[in-house]
């Protein structure tokens, strides 16, 4: 149980386009979602939290215009990286936390999507 | 805020030998504290994980102690294996967002 995919798993794009990048609980529903970056060795960050039905709460230093975060169902967010600049290549993942349960505070994390931009 | 620190960045054992890493957090709000390993171009994994009204949970090899009084839990590994072989974060939570340590980087030697 408790299985967080993400879609895709690696991508290449020109500078300058969009990207979308899908984070799905298959197993569980998620009342909220979480958006990480990841530089190499490095530690995880976090860009934004998502809950369902409503609009991502962003941390500081993170463009809301730049990386638009959806979260429309309670089983899928999706994070779109907008005008894609080198940059911005590194390895988003994301995690998500199980909907019903008091005090459940786990976390689950997507296999992350490698984002490269030329 | 919260902040979490851990240590050591990297640890190498031989192999059975076991391995610990430290983590320190600073708020006493923080009653979550979950480990979490990640391998190479993958998405961490939760190994385990102590809430604060427990000061120990054992996992087979895996075993998490937690100080409240001194703000610090440790992840220990027994009897380590060459696949124990990863990076391992802590992190702290009071319910809301997780704060992560800067990571371990493990080696097993065989």
């Amino acid at each position: 149980g408790a299985v967080v995919s993400q879609h895709p798993s690696w991508v290449i794009c020109k500078s300058g386009t969009s990207v979308k990048i899908e984070c799905r609980s298959l197993d569980f529903q998620a009342t909220t979602m979480f958006w990480y970056r990841q530089f190499p060795k490095q530690s995880l960050m976090l860009m934004a939290t998502s809950n369902e039905g409503s609009k991502a709460t962003y941390e500081q230093g993170v463009e809301k215009d730049k990386f638009l975060i959806n979260h429309a169902s309670l089983t899928l967010s999706t994070l779109t990286v907008t005008s894609a600049h080198p940059e911005d290549s590194s390895f988003y993942i994301c995690s998500a936390r199980a909907t019903g349960r008091a005090g459940a505070y786990e976390q689950y994390f997507g296999p992350g999507t490698r984002l490269t931009v030329t | 805020g919260e902040n979490v620190e851990q240590h050591p960045s990297t640890l190498s054992v031989q192999e059975g030998d076991s391995a610990v890493i430290k983590c320190t957090y600073s708020d006493s709000a923080s009653n979550y504290f979950p480990w979490y390993k990640q391998e190479l171009g993958k998405g961490p994994q939760l190994i385990i994980d102590i809430r604060s009204n427990v000061g120990e949970k054992k996992d087979q090899r895996i075993a998490v102690t937690l100080n409240k009084t001194a703000k610090h839990f440790s992840l220990h590994i027994t009897e380590t294996q060459p696949e124990d072989s990863a990076v391992y974060f802590c992190a702290a939570s009071g319910g809301g967002q997780f704060y992560f340590g800067t990571g371990t980087s493990l080696t097993v030697i065989p």
